[in-house]
């Protein structure tokens, strides 16, 4: 199975802060690689997909990089609304694995 | 507007079965993949199964294969996961997700709100 390790596990930041979540692959995954925010009480929602397209309706603060084994995803200036847990996943080859979770909070 | 409900969560003992099942509605429901993911109590999200839009296809993480198996019903938009042989590390909020595609390789862009399976004695 393909182990995705996220950094770091937690994250305090201020609003307006800019922010960044690394995910690493154990293997190559070419661009096969999205993103989530999780709130507590609700449904998980993709941020990106295949590492750096946005999502419709997903702001534009949010960004992904990366191919490989190496990815990131960055918040440009944090807003409230945007304290949460972000989990990135793999969809190469199942088990479509996720990282065990970055959770952001406020400082 | 993409809706997803899923049901069928309750406490069970170990060894015991329950079947989970997700309503949807709002897209053309034989023309996606649909997954099941579940999350531990103050744990991450762990991905367990998905199955092909026309159900040809269907896979699961290791530590279900055997006792879980993914089906669906494309002429009622339902997803079904039925659990057998339940222990108490299956104890989860279950969510039904929507894939972006007709097969794998793809994110999940709709998920519902979970449905909680609790696997005690």
């Amino acid at each position: 199975d393909i182990q995705m390790t996220q950094s770091p596990s937690s994250l305090s930041a201020s609003v307006g802060d800019r922010v960044t979540i690394t995910c690493r692959a154990s293997q190559s995954i070419s661009s096969y690689l999205n993103w989530y925010q999780h709130k507590p009480g609700k449904s998980p929602k993709v941020l990106i997909f295949v590492a750096s397209e946005l999502q419709s309706g997903v702001p534009s603060r949010f960004s992904g990089s990366g191919s490989g084994t190496d990815f990131t995803l960055t918040i440009s200036s944090l807003q409230p609304e945007d304290f949460a847990t972000y989990y990135c996943q793999q969809s190469l080859t199942t088990p479509y694995t996720f990282g065990q979770g970055t959770k952001l909070e406020i400082k | 507007q993409v809706h997803l409900v899923e049901s069928g969560g309750g406490v069970v003992q170990p060894g015991r079965s329950l079947r989970l099942s997700c309503a949807a509605s709002g897209f053309t429901f034989s023309s996606y993949a649909m997954h099941w993911v579940r999350q531990a109590p103050g744990k991450g999200l762990e991905w367990v199964s998905i199955i092909w839009s026309d159900g040809s296809n269907e896979h699961y993480v290791d530590s279900v294969k055997g006792r879980f198996t993914i089906s669906r019903d494309n002429s009622k938009s339902t997803l079904y996961l039925q659990m057998n042989s339940l222990r108490t590390e299956d104890t989860a909020l279950y969510y039904c997700a929507k894939g972006a595609d007709y097969g794998g390789n793809s994110d999940l862009d709709y998920w519902g709100q979970g449905t909680l399976v609790t696997v005690s004695s």
